[in-house]
């Protein structure tokens, strides 16, 4: 399976970040998978923005749960991220991918087995 | 919330054993994946499941998972290991990722 990112490489303050991610080689309509949206700060780590689930439920970060929206759309086999009034902090590289769960004994695991090659968003006045 | 706790680096000579933990309030009850991060390039899934290795990875990459420390191991380091190293977990709905350990082969 390949992701690609595409969207605005720049973004002015308390402006909308859109970004969508590409799904080519599998199908986003499968229940086998999570697709999620992970970014990382220049030289920092990373950080897991939420997922959406074939069926539409999303799950969000709570520090940007106010702020964040993921929609999926399987007719262009894609998923999306709308990140709301962006300011300075939301200047990362932004990384969609694939999380192969696995559920045992009550407890989860996430792991990301596929990820897109990242789309650099810089939030400017 | 939940953290995970990683050093930030960790240096190994060539062909030596480099370990690098992820600590975490009762982490061995969770799953734990592990990430390899290049510069300029996206994460690599390295571990998961604790001990499980995904297609294509050297067998030199080893894990393990008790109580409060998740570790990662790479026997026989090379010079081609030298990255970013993220240990990851999922706790109650959310997704945690450590703060990362940069790996250093001297």
């Amino acid at each position: 399976v390949h992701l690609q990112e595409s969207g605005p490489g720049l973004v002015k303050t308390s402006e909308t970040l859109s970004l969508t991610c590409t799904v080519s080689g599998g199908t986003v309509n499968n229940g086998g998978f999570y697709w999620t949206w992970i970014r990382q700060h220049p030289q920092r780590g990373l950080e897991w923005i939420g997922y959406i689930y074939y069926t539409g439920d999303t799950t969000y970060n709570p520090s940007l749960e106010s702020r964040v929206v993921i929609s999926m759309d399987t007719s262009k086999n894609s998923f999306s991220l709308e990140l709301k009034s962006v300011t300075a902090a939301d200047t990362a590289l932004y990384f969609c991918a694939r999380d192969n769960y696995f559920y045992d004994s009550g407890s989860r695991e996430s792991k990301f087995d596929s990820w897109g090659q990242g789309t650099l968003v810089t939030v400017s006045s | 919330s939940y953290d995970l706790t990683q050093p930030p680096s960790v240096s190994a000579s060539p062909g030596q054993t480099a370990s690098i933990t992820c600590s975490g309030e009762k982490l061995g009850n969770k799953f734990v994946s592990w990430y390899q991060q290049k510069p300029g390039q996206s994460p690599l899934l390295v571990m998961y499941r604790h001990t499980k290795r995904p297609s294509g990875i050297p067998e030199r990459f080893s894990g393990s998972n008790s109580e409060n420390t998740a570790t990662l191991t790479i026997s026989v380091t090379q010079a081609v290991d030298e990255a970013d190293y993220y240990c990851q977990a999922w706790d109650s709905g959310t997704v945690i990722f450590g703060g990362g350990t940069k790996l250093t082969v001297l």
